[in-house]
């Protein structure tokens, strides 16, 4: 079974800062994904990719799969920025595996 | 908004009793796939249908069931219910299999006293 880290726990940060959480995992995976989850509850889909790097607006998610390893970049991070940000991955045709999430908290 | 509905928002009940979640995928989408995430454990998957059929099983208790029915909707039911059953159940939608981006719903979060 695969196992997904996630780092930091928490992560406080002054608006405008560059921010990465780091996502590893143990078996070799066919995608990976992104996903935020607001402080309501709501889970939102940021990014799914098995290579390379992908980027929307302010977010950019890079992957190598030689070292079982993603990184979640957030460029100039603002306030509303502050989620749980979740890493899952998926391995051939079994569900998804979760990490335990990201907290962050972004201060004006 | 992704698309993906459930109802209800909440619900609180009280143990023993038996409980009915409800799920309508994004229009188009064929597989749903329930989720628990409960603040130890964090988010594990615990079924998905496909088309009406039960395509994968994770970690779901026998004391709950699911289906998927005719219209694509799925409901999830848990019975027997027990305190360390509180948390949110989310329902997600995607057009295939597990490959394919999965679109999540507001979830049911579930307070069982």
């Amino acid at each position: 079974k695969n196992e997904v880290e996630q780092s930091p726990q928490n992560l406080t940060a002054q608006e405008g800062e560059f921010i990465t959480i780091n996502c590893s995992y143990s078996v070799g995976i066919s995608a990976l994904h992104w996903l935020q989850q607001h402080p309501g509850g709501g889970i939102v889909s940021l990014f799914m990719l098995s290579s390379g790097k992908k980027k929307h607006g302010r977010l950019i998610a890079t992957i190598n799969i030689q070292e079982k390893h993603s990184s979640l970049h957030i460029t100039a991070s603002h306030p509303r920025d502050s989620a749980v940000y979740i890493c899952a991955v998926l391995s051939g045709n079994t569900p998804l595996v979760f990490g335990k999430g990201t907290r962050l908290s972004v201060i004006a | 908004d992704s698309g993906v509905t459930q109802t209800p928002k909440h619900l609180i009940t009280a143990t023993g009793q038996r409980v009915t979640l409800r799920c309508s995928p994004r229009s188009g989408d064929l597989s749903v796939y329930w989720y628990q995430q409960s603040l130890d454990q964090g988010l594990q998957f615990l079924i998905q249908y496909y088309n009406g059929e039960e395509r994968a099983k994770g970690n779901i208790l026998e004391r709950f069931s699911a289906q998927q029915f005719p219209d694509l909707h799925s409901e999830l039911n848990l019975s027997s219910l027990e305190l360390g059953d509180s948390a949110l159940y989310f329902c997600a939608s995607s057009v295939g299999g597990h490959s394919y981006e999965q679109y999540f719903g507001p979830g049911t979060r579930l307070t069982v006293t």
